[in-house]
């Protein structure tokens, strides 16, 4: 069974940081794209960013609102996604997801997601 | 960056009766291989997204016939033949056309009349 666990949200002050980690199992994570997704008060859902697989060079991309603030990246011998969330905005809060992705036509885009954690910038 | 707009954004139905959500995109979702790659999400209060519909008509697994996607190029529509209490959530389309970013749409919140 295919399970993603997010941990490391909390309470943090405009301008501070913060990482958030993804923990997979019960398939084979360095083979997956892996995406983070936010869920705002205001926005619905938005696409964060992503990261793909060794094999394509662990190429990130990340939506406008966060590039040069948030940073994914991946340790395939541990199963984990982080996103390392700097200079901290009040617009970043939310709760956020990690999920699998891959090229369009590929099963797994957005199939499986983590139960979330929730970050407030306050 | 592709826009995708929904209507309605509130959607109260009765038990039993259909329900449709409009899917409009800014540009064709139509992919170099000629497959359309807009999806549904269904979300439920306190879970996490689901995904329902993927290439604008396929079902996911354990999604239930009642619901079923339709459309092509700009214009998409996830339709529920018979609305059931536990379809109470906030559906949103996405498109994985245009990538990256994955593009949501805003929302469409279903609620029972």
């Amino acid at each position: 069974e295919v399970q993603l666990v997010e941990s490391g949200g909390g309470l943090v002050k405009p301008g501070g940081s913060l990482r958030l980690s993804c923990a997979a199992s019960g398939f084979t994570f360095s083979n997956a794209w892996m995406s983070w997704v936010r869920q705002t008060s205001g926005k619905g859902l938005e696409w964060v960013g992503r990261i793909k697989t060794k094999i394509d060079g662990w190429a990130t991309d990340y939506a406008a609102p966060v590039k040069g603030r948030f940073v994914i990246s991946r340790d395939d011998s541990k199963n984990t996604l982080y996103l390392q969330m700097n200079s901290l905005k009040i617009e970043d809060t939310g709760l956020y997801y990690c999920a699998t992705d891959g090229n369009p036509w590929a099963g797994e885009v957005l199939y499986y997601w983590g139960q979330g954690t929730l970050v407030t910038v306050s | 960056d592709v826009v995708l707009t929904q209507s309605p954004l509130s959607l109260p139905v009765i038990l039993g009766q259909p329900a449709s959500i409009s899917c409009r995109s800014s540009q064709s979702l139509v992919y170099s291989d000629g497959n359309t790659y807009l999806n549904w999400f269904q979300q439920r209060p306190g879970q996490s997204p689901r995904r329902l519909i993927y290439k604008v008509f396929n079902r996911d697994s354990g999604v239930p016939d009642r619901f079923s996607g339709s459309g092509s190029g700009t214009d998409f529509t996830l339709k529920i033949s018979r609305v059931e209490a536990e379809d109470v959530a906030i559906y949103y389309c996405k498109e994985g056309t245009h990538w990256p970013p994955h593009i949501f749409g805003q929302g469409t919140k279903l609620e029972i009349k």
